[in-house]
């Protein structure tokens, strides 16, 4: 319904692993923002990607790090997951600048045993 | 940083009366002010926004105020129903192009609807 999509939708790992999520966009959307939603909280803001360069940076440690692509699709990457990394993960694609708005994907949630 | 206050956490009305949730920001480069609606279990979705140039606009029983100056802007839900019930999230963002478009979320509002 918004043209985002993500993948997986669920994922398990344990402390001190690596995952990767994955984001679709729809062509025209050149920025993909990264969010991170606690249970219970409002989303907070990882990083934004615009024509494949980081854009802008929230207050996340050097170990979430991202990639965008040509063909509009996205990574977002955790290394040494903690247990506090649970949470939906939500990307939002947008065609950035002015007088523009994101739209959500259905967000991946991560459980970190 | 950039900080947006949303006010109330929780909130019950009665079906058919009204509800208000109200916000505010710190940054004053915002200029676009949207809200989302967060059902259980699934992505925020874009219900109404507002743009920095006008100070109010509806959408049907949605309604949305803005005030520059005091850097405030409130949802107005009228004639609330059963599937009005979720989390709101209000969010300020400054789209200009020499910053990224980050959206800053309240911390959320818990809509239940009595019947």
């Amino acid at each position: 319904e918004t043209g985002v999509t993500q993948s997986p939708t669920h994922l398990i790992k344990t402390r001190g692993q690596q995952v990767t999520l994955r984001c679709s966009s729809q062509s025209g959307h050149n920025t993909v923002s990264w969010y991170q939603q606690a249970l219970g909280q409002g989303p907070q803001f990882i990083f934004q990607y615009y024509r494949e360069e980081e854009n802008g940076r929230g207050n996340f440690p050097p170990r979430f790090s991202g990639l965008q692509f040509p063909n509009y699709s996205s990574e977002l990457n955790v290394n040494a997951l903690e247990l506090d990394d649970s949470a939906l993960y939500l990307c939002a694609g947008g065609r950035g600048g002015l007088q523009e708005t994101q739209y959500f994907g259905p967000g991946t949630r991560l459980l970190v045993l | 940083g950039e900080n947006v206050e949303q006010h109330p956490s929780t909130l019950s009305v009665q079906e058919g009366d009204s509800a208000v949730i109200k916000c505010t920001y710190s940054d004053s480069a915002s200029n676009y002010f949207p809200w989302y609606k967060q059902e259980l279990g699934k992505r925020p979705q874009l219900i109404i926004d507002i743009r920095s140039n006008v100070g109010e606009k509806k959408d049907q029983r949605i309604a949305v105020t803005l005030n520059k100056t005091a850097k405030h802007f409130s949802l107005h839900i009228t004639e609330t129903q059963p599937e009005d019930s979720a989390v709101y999230f209000c969010a300020a963002i400054d789209l200009s192009y020499s910053s990224a478009s980050k959206i800053i979320f309240g911390s959320g509002t818990r809509l239940s609807i009595r019947p």
